[in-house]
């Protein structure tokens, strides 16, 4: 079946560091991929996301390809910041009306 | 617009008791979700609808029953609570349009079974 594979956490960086969390995926046909991002104590958040091989989605800083024949979609921020302190779910869909995620990958940014 | 809210946002259970989750969304969305956040595991989908008066099981269905009466509401029941029920529930929303696919998740409900 289809599965979202992240790297495990928790991260700790220091403010202004370069972040990478990888995510790889194992599915048929073309998925749709997502990041969402879980605040303390709140709900998910879509934080981006595409729809097919070699698209970009990008929003408050943070980047992620779809990459085909690596079957992956790797999250990074060139510069992170405090506010960034999150738990991070990679997730696909295959328009089956439900997402798969991954574990969830706990970052903390320290000042 | 509210999004989508859940009630309640905590509850105490002892072990055999029951309840309903109220899920609710201002978005008109078709499709609707129940998912139970674990430690270390993700969210998994535990039931969904894709339409009024529809529903269907996804990953971990045992020991829940859902109803969606209304196409803005979406009911999570237990009708015999247990310790392993303990978790997080989160309730999400989406339409049904493949260009449209993004779920909206509510705030979470927090479920202690003792």
């Amino acid at each position: 079946g289809d599965s979202v594979t992240q790297m495990e956490g928790p991260v700790t960086l220091s403010e202004e560091a370069f972040l990478t969390i990888n995510c790889t995926y194992t599915a048929t046909g073309y998925p749709s991929l997502f990041w969402y991002v879980q605040y303390p104590g709140e709900g998910l958040q879509l934080l981006l996301k595409a729809t097919k091989a070699d698209d970009k989605g990008s929003n408050k800083g943070f980047e992620a390809t779809y990459r085909k024949e690596t079957t992956s979609f790797h999250l990074e921020k060139g510069s992170v910041q405090v506010s960034d302190s999150a738990v991070y779910f990679c997730a696909l869909s295959k328009g089956a009306q439900k997402l798969v995620f991954g574990q969830g990958t706990r970052l903390t940014i320290n000042p | 617009n509210a999004g989508v809210t859940q009630t309640p946002k905590f509850r105490v259970l002892k072990t055999g008791q029951s309840m309903t989750l109220l899920c609710a969304q201002d978005m008109n969305h078709e499709y609707m979700y129940w998912y139970r956040q674990d430690p270390g595991m993700g969210l998994r989908l535990i039931h969904y609808s894709v339409g009024e008066g529809t529903t269907a099981k996804g990953e971990v269905p045992d020991g829940y029953n859902v109803s969606r009466l209304k196409k803005q509401n979406f009911l999570l029941g237990l009708e015999s609570a247990a310790p392993s029920q303990t978790s997080v529930y989160f309730c999400a929303s989406r339409n049904r349009d493949r260009a449209r696919e993004t779920q909206y998740f509510g705030p979470g409900t927090r479920l202690l079974v003792l």
